[in-house]
């Protein structure tokens, strides 16, 4: 099961920086969080994982709390192709029989013009 | 690279007859993964390899659905006999030990079973 809780919708401006949030109260010490992005009909993207500290790419930035029980995604200039199902995961360190990667519902981002 | 490829894209087929998916993964990843997706239930793992070994087929529905990898470059998912209800996008992944964990996935098959 999912170790995840995300909005179900979401929507933003163009232009302006897209906050989405991810409850994951459960979350081990030893697992990292990660996220994807699935535009209709395509296969899921990686955009962006973490374990403790923020991360940041050319994609997105992942700010995750002290304690690591939520974590937020930032796409920092929200285009209309970033339009899609954002997913947040939980997944157990790499290489190890917990390394599967499971999905939940995820976040149905929408970007008005 | 041509990132991991699937065929068929589409198929139609009627209730009874088999249905075999392909997944060539991308060259060098050792981990190869099945996904079902369908508007009720979202994104399933059915299966996942490594090494060509399967690792964990729980999400595996049931008898009917079988899936292989005889070699580090091609995987099958097989379904004997199939049904309406198994009517859904079929997409593998491929990853590779060692990197950020990345999985990289295929357009997928989308099948219908009438």
């Amino acid at each position: 099961d999912a170790k995840t809780t995300q909005p179900p919708s979401m929507d933003c401006a163009e232009g302006r920086a897209a906050n989405l949030p991810c409850n994951h109260s459960t979350i081990s010490g030893n697992e990292y969080v990660y996220w994807y992005r699935q535009i209709h009909s395509q296969g899921p993207q990686y955009i962006i994982h973490g374990l403790k500290n923020n991360e940041t790419n050319e994609m997105a930035s992942l700010i995750i709390t002290e304690d690591r029980k939520s974590s937020t995604l930032i796409l920092p200039h929200a285009t209309l192709r970033d339009t899609a199902v954002y997913y947040c995961i939980v997944r157990g360190p790499r290489d190890s029989s917990a390394s599967k990667i499971i999905f939940g519902s995820g976040t149905r981002l929408s970007i008005r013009p | 690279d041509a990132g991991v490829i699937q065929s068929p894209r589409h198929e139609v087929t009627e209730m009874g007859q088999e249905v075999t998916l392909r997944c060539k993964p991308i060259s060098g990843h050792d981990y190869l993964f099945w996904y079902r997706q369908t508007m009720m239930r979202g994104l399933e793992l059915l299966i996942y390899f490594n090494n060509n070994v399967p690792i964990d087929d729980s999400g595996m529905p049931e008898d009917r659905f079988s899936a292989k990898m005889p070699n580090a470059s091609f995987s099958t998912l097989k379904i004997q006999p199939s049904e309406p209800r198994d009517s859904a996008v079929y997409f593998c992944a491929s990853s590779l030990k060692g990197s950020t964990g990345e999985l990289f996935f295929g357009e997928g098959s989308r099948l219908t079973v009438l």
